[in-house]
This record gives structure tokens, sequence and C-alpha cells, in this order.
């Protein structure tokens, strides 16, 4: 198996403008998170998806964000106007609810707005 | 109260000493236990799972869980240089989502 699939790897963009995080989880899985991670705030839970239907989108920080899932292979994460604040390195997981909860990470995206 | 407590570190320890790595989590209907592995500049990497109170070992890795006590901790025996990266305690909740710690950074001296 691949693992999850996270594109792109490094994305610098400038404030104002769109920046679209792409994701591909593990064949097979029904659940897909979106994490954000900080060295001040850690690993943050933005939104998590089950069957490709937004389940708790409560950690999105601002209208500013917004995810789509639109089938059981691909997600997306959309920030659009992009700020300097939202730099930070985007992680994907996905994971099995019949065997366990524990999740597989993708190599996540290092965004910087400037 | 943070729902998922570690102590950042860093901590460090000889090559071939033990590690030990502490949690403490405040929901009660938390089910599920996690630890991750974090190198620097990587995706974090489940290497440890545990649901029930008790010990579980898996090679070097021992995860040991009181639920009573809100507590889950990580042991590696025979620590090496290669253990050095942050590891990060996940619980999934009764509310249904898995909330990671803040990590510990664990250096092993050679």
């Amino acid at each position: 198996d691949a693992g999850v699939i996270q594109s792109p790897r490094h994305e610098v963009t400038e404030m104002g403008q769109e920046v679209t995080l792409r994701c591909k989880p593990i064949s097979g899985h029904d659940y897909l998170f979106w994490y954000r991670q900080t060295m001040m705030r850690g690993l943050e839970l933005l939104i998590y998806f089950n069957n490709n239907v937004p389940i708790d989108d409560s950690g999105m920080p601002e209208d500013r964000f917004s995810a789509k899932m639109p089938n059981a292979s691909f997600s997306t994460l959309k920030i659009q106007p992009s700020e300097p604040r939202d730099s930070a390195v985007y992680f994907c997981a996905s994971s099995f609810r019949r065997q366990t909860y524990e999740q597989y990470f993708g190599p996540g995206t290092r965004l910087t707005v400037t | 109260q943070k729902e998922v407590e570690q102590n950042s570190g860093p901590l460090s320890v000889p090559e071939g000493a033990i590690a030990s790595l502490n949690c403490t989590y405040s929901d009660r209907g938390s089910q599920s236990f996690f630890w991750y592995r974090q190198y620097s500049g990587k995706s974090p990497e489940l290497i440890m799972f545990i649901y029930s109170n008790g010990d579980k070992e898996d090679g070097r890795f021992t995860a040991q869980l009181n639920k009573a006590s809100q507590y889950v901790s990580l042991l590696i025996r025979d620590s090496q240089p290669s253990d050095s990266a942050t590891y990060l305690c996940a619980v999934f909740t009764g509310g249904f989502k898995t909330i990671f710690g803040a990590g510990t950074r664990l250096f092993v001296k050679a």
C-alpha cells in the first residue's frame, strides 16, 4: 500500500492568495482527518470525514478554511484568502474504524504564507 | 486543564537506558490510547496502541494504561540514539475525537 499521499509537499504563497492542499487516503479507509501542526499549538484537528461526509469541523479556524471530500479517494483543504498566520505543516491522516481508531499520517504539506 | 497532557521535555537518557514517557488525560470516557513517534520534519508514526488496563509489550516498547488514574505511559528499553524524536500521546475520547498531546522530546545520548 502506498500510504496516505499528500500534495504539494511544500507550498509558498503570498498573503491573500488561494491555497489548495490535496490528500489521497489509504484505500479502504473510511475516516479522513486534516490536522495543522505548529510549534506553538502542536497538532490540531481541523476537520474529519466519515465515508466522505464531514462529521466535525469545529477545529476549522475561520471561514477562510474549507474542506471537501468528493469521493473515497480524494480530499482537499482550501484556504482563501491565505494569511501569514496560516503558515504551518498540514497533515492528512486516515483510519479504518472496524479495526481500531489508529490513524496513519501522510507526509504533510509545509505551507509558508509571506 | 488540557485534555491530554505531556511533559514537553526534553527527556535525556543515555544509550541502553530505559526511557519513560508519561501522559495524562481528562476524559474518563476515553476508549483508546496511542503513542506516535515523530522525527524532526517528518509525520507522526504510530508505534503503540492500548485499550485495556495493564501493560502491552511490542519489542523494546511497553505501553501501560491505568484508566482509574487516567494515565498512560510508554517505556522504551535499551534506548538507542535512533529513538531520539518527539513522542506524541493520543487519546480517542468519549466524544469520538482523537486528541493529541503536545509531545515529549526524547534525546538518547550515545
